[in-house]
């Protein structure tokens, strides 16, 4: 079957860095998804990997490695406003996004 | 770019009602729109996908009868909640996805706002 795993919560320090893992198993694979997700609001892109490696925008990075179904989000100079929602989501031979149930990221001062 | 706006944001209703929720990509052609369900501190639930001009395809366990979707134009999808009842108050939020290159080179799914749904 098809599955997504990420750490359900995770606390990091303002001005710290944090990495959220996520490990995917599915039919066929056309990329790595990250959005973030404040509390009621919809999801927003953060970024995409298709191909081995690091893609780096701003404070966020995003990794992805194929042969092991692994992507981790990288966030750099914590900022309190980086306290959401962060879903990974895996797109499948039929371009269908499959979702994480999400990693709820609680940042202290 | 590549904005999808959802109406209304929020709705409260009585049970026995039907709610329509709108959802519109404002500057692109969508070839196809997602419906999505999330409840509290859960994640986000694929209910369907519509293609323009076809009837959509529902996930296992989504009511086809009860979760009415149309998709009439490249710009406009609509969910209808018929009959709504109290555990069907959720957040649902529709995407919308192009496959002309340039635009969308990846499939990226653009999210609408989300509408809050309330019955009571």
């Amino acid at each position: 079957g098809q599955n997504i795993d990420q750490p359900t919560e995770m606390t990091a320090t303002e001005g710290a860095i944090v990495q959220i893992n996520c490990t995917y198993q599915t039919s066929g694979f056309n990329g790595l998804f990250w959005y973030q997700q404040h509390a009621g609001e919809a999801p927003t892109f953060l970024s995409y990997n298709v191909l081995d490696g690091l893609e780096e925008k701003g404070r966020f990075s995003s990794f992805l490695s194929r042969s092991k179904g692994y992507s981790y989000l990288l966030l750099k100079e914590l900022q309190m406003k980086d306290s959401a929602s962060y879903l990974c989501a895996a797109s499948d031979s039929n371009y269908q996004l499959i979702w994480g149930a999400g990693t709820k990221l609680i940042i202290k001062p | 770019g590549a904005v999808v706006s959802q109406h209304p944001s929020w709705v409260i209703c009585k049970s026995g009602t039907s709610v329509k929720i709108e959802c519109r990509s404002l500057d692109f052609q969508a070839t196809t729109m997602f419906w999505y369900r999330q409840f509290p501190k859960q994640s986000l639930m694929l209910m369907a996908t519509s293609n323009e001009g076809s009837k959509a395809t529902y996930e296992q366990g989504v009511e086809k009868d009860k979760f009415l979707i149309n998709h009439a134009s490249l710009t406009l999808s609509t969910l209808t909640v018929t009959s709504a009842h109290p555990e069907d108050s959720s957040f649902y939020i529709c995407s919308a996805r192009d496959l002309v290159e340039g635009l969308n080179s990846y499939n990226e799914q653009f999210f609408g706002p989300g509408t809050r749904l309330t019955v009571l």
